[in-house]
């Protein structure tokens, strides 16, 4: 079945750091891939989606490219700030279906 | 943007009540609700996919006479946790969206439900 393997955490950086949170899925279909982010206390949210390969998603300094050839959904940021400290999941859907990542949990420290 | 509502945010019961959580799509119509249950430090799991008007497919592994789900219309999802126990305490989140053509439009979340059983 439809899966994502997320990178395991937790993350643990430094203010300015270069962030990387590795994302892969295995799907029948032509999934359309998903980051959401979840901070301290809140609900998920939508960070960026990308719905066709080779489509990056980007939103808050945070990039994510939709790569086929190696089933990946990789999040990127350049310059991680102490308010980015959050769980983030990878996730991808089909027609009638979602999958989540289990989740990484990122820390930032001053 | 579109918003979804879930209520009660936090629930404290006793052991054998029932407990029903609501899930409404404020702006848009959600041909399909998702619902989810997340333990501490875990990621999401699926429980069960409702399709307005339909029976609710339920994950392998989840008791569909433990967790009713109801979806009557297309604004709104309950999910309801029979004769809970302590079991049964977690965080249980409820997306929205529509199915099939529109596969490509994420999820709307809602912020979930504390639920403790006593």
């Amino acid at each position: 079945g439809d899966s994502v393997t997320q990178m395991e955490g937790p993350v643990t950086l430094s203010e300015e750091a270069f962030l990387t949170i590795n994302c892969t899925y295995t799907a029948t279909g032509y999934p359309s891939l998903f980051w959401y982010v979840q901070y301290p206390g809140e609900g998920l949210q939508l960070l960026l989606k990308a719905t066709k390969a080779d489509d990056k998603g980007s939103n808050k300094g945070f990039e994510a490219t939709y790569r086929k050839e190696t089933t990946s959904f990789h999040l990127e940021k350049g310059s991680v700030q102490v308010s980015d400290s959050a769980v983030y999941f990878c996730a991808l859907r089909t027609n009638n279906d979602m999958r989540f990542g289990a989740g990484t949990r990122l820390t930032v420290k001053p | 943007g579109a918003v979804v509502s879930q209520h009660p945010s936090w629930v404290i019961c006793k052991s054998g009540t029932s407990v029903k959580i609501e899930c409404r799509s404020l702006d848009f119509q959600a041909t399909t609700m998702f619902w989810y249950r997340q333990f501490p430090k875990q990621s999401l799991m699926l429980m069960a996919t409702s399709n307005e008007g339909s029976k609710a497919t339920y994950e392998q592994g989840v008791e569909k006479d433990k967790f009713l789900i109801n979806h009557a219309s297309l604004t709104l999802s309950t999910l309801t946790v029979t004769s809970a126990h302590p079991e049964d305490s977690s965080f249980y989140i409820c997306s929205a969206g529509s199915r099939g053509a529109y596969s490509n439009q994420p999820q709307h979340f809602g912020d979930g439900t504390r639920l403790s059983i006593l």
